[in-house]
């Protein structure tokens, strides 16, 4: 799976919208870009994902550069519960022997604040 | 909706003690997944199923085993509990998609097993 680069830490204040970028310059055209989060003490949550075109969901917003190199993904007004460590993983969308395996890097630690 | 149930939430053991950790999952998913993450290091997966009656190996399964006897639960067991087994241990279910989509659906996690093993 392509590797990615993500800043450690973000700072975005209440209301406001929070961009977290991601950096995948060695993707490959079968891969795909997911994120994920992880509130302090709780399990990963899935977020949102695509491949080539921007998607929306109601949690956010995933915009991906037209070489597919790297990705943003928006949360439109973060609140003090978005404080989380965000994780972008690229991931290979195969069949057969390709198990689905998530690799979590170390993340974006974003903290809102009021 | 309860989603993904973890089992217990945590648990301290002395080493050479063993014991289950137990997944249940309600939204019908074909494939689980066991998880651990240590400090800095992510989550590595440990085993997987893709349906009932089969597993496999993840990246680090040594000192685990698996089982999968119904489709809505995956028990994760440690035979002889050593002090480097001390982790979060997530549990995750997710569908399957179809075709080329295969494995693309998202996993949905549990809010993990905390264990200690002295």
């Amino acid at each position: 799976d392509a590797k990615t680069t993500q800043p450690p830490s973000m700072d975005c204040a209440e209301g406001r919208a929070a961009n977290l970028p991601c950096n995948h310059s060695t993707i490959s055209g079968n891969e795909y870009v997911y994120w994920y989060r992880q509130i302090h003490s709780q399990g990963p949550q899935y977020i949102i994902h695509g491949l080539k075109n921007n998607e929306t969901n109601e949690m956010a917003s995933l915009i991906i550069t037209e070489d597919r190199k790297s990705s943003t993904l928006i949360l439109p007004h973060a609140t003090l519960r978005d404080t989380a460590v965000y994780y972008c993983i690229v991931r290979v969308n195969a069949g057969g022997t390709s198990y689905g395996k998530l690799t979590f890097g170390q993340g974006t630690i974003l903290t809102v604040h009021p | 909706n309860a989603g993904v149930t973890q089992t217990p939430k945590f648990r301290v053991l002395k080493t050479g003690q063993s014991m289950t950790l137990l997944c249940a999952q309600d939204m019908n998913h074909e494939y689980m997944y066991w998880y651990r993450q240590d400090p800095g290091m992510g989550l590595r997966l440990i085993h997987y199923s893709v349906g009932e009656g089969t597993t496999a190996k993840g990246e680090v399964p040594d000192g685990y085993n698996v089982s999968r006897l119904k489709k809505q639960n995956f028990l994760l067991g440690l035979e002889s509990a050593a002090p480097s087994q001390t982790s979060v241990y997530f549990c995750a279910s997710s569908s399957t998609g179809k075709g080329r989509a295969l494995w693309n659906q998202p996993q949905h996690f549990g809010d993990g097993t905390r264990l200690s093993i002295l």
